[in-house]
């Protein structure tokens, strides 16, 4: 157990529809980082937050949105979906956030998938 | 595994004998380098780090050996066991960049 909660653990949805998913880090770290994982593209960096601010943005499209809040737990906003989203989303923390990243605990995942 | 489809590159290795992954980068200006394993049905989980000071590294029955010159870091298992059997992904990143960028991955499979 990494101490990362992700949820839900599975979601089932429809074309043009609006998701959340949920990311509790460990205990005491103040980054968040947001993967997705598809069959064809691997692992991709969506987007990093250190205590509340947005570190660092990778292929994160524009109808995907993120944000911290100050407890820290942070929640991926997923909107218009298509079926390309279809994927699993991982949630990763660490303690730090500064000039790299060092050890990120993943959660488990959520996996979504658009019908 | 959520890995199927990929057409990941596999290594089959008999159970008790030493595996070798290898991994190529992209990016000549990273300097941090790090090795994780993924299970079915589990998130990455971290197994080593090097920077790119370093060329080689010691864990406990892991070995990670980076070369600059080739733009290659592989990851060694010494005696393998059925546990190790998972996907073990290479990532990169540049000094102040905070952004890990995952390669495709390798499929390690033991055999008992």
């Amino acid at each position: 157990d990494s101490g990362v909660t992700q949820t839900p653990k599975h979601l089932i949805t429809a074309t043009g529809q609006r998701v959340t998913l949920r990311c509790s880090p460990r205990s005491g770290d103040l980054s968040v980082y947001w993967y997705q994982q598809s069959l064809d593209q691997g692992l991709q960096f969506l987007i990093h937050y250190y205590n509340g601010e947005e570190r660092a943005k990778g292929n994160i499209l524009e109808r995907f949105s993120a944000q911290q809040f100050p407890d820290l737990h942070s929640e991926l906003n997923l909107s218009s979906l298509e079926l390309g989203d279809s994927a699993l989303y991982f949630c990763a923390s660490s303690v730090r956030g500064d000039l790299n990243t060092g050890e990120l605990f993943f959660g488990e995942g959520s996996r979504l998938t658009v019908l | 595994g959520e890995n199927v489809g990929l057409h990941l590159p596999t290594l089959s290795v008999q159970e008790g004998d030493n595996s070798i992954i290898n991994c190529a980068y992209s990016n000549s200006a990273s300097d941090y380098f790090i090795w994780y394993k993924q299970e079915s049905g589990k998130g990455p989980q971290f197994i080593i780090d090097i920077r790119s000071n370093m060329d080689k590294r010691q864990g406990q029955r892991v070995t990670v050996l980076l070369n600059k010159t080739v733009k290659h870091l592989s990851l060694q298992i010494a005696a393998t066991q059925p546990g190790d059997s998972a996907v073990y992904f290479c990532a990169e990143e540049g000094y102040g960049n905070n952004r890990l960028a995952f390669g495709k991955g390798n499929q390690v499979v033991v055999i008992p």
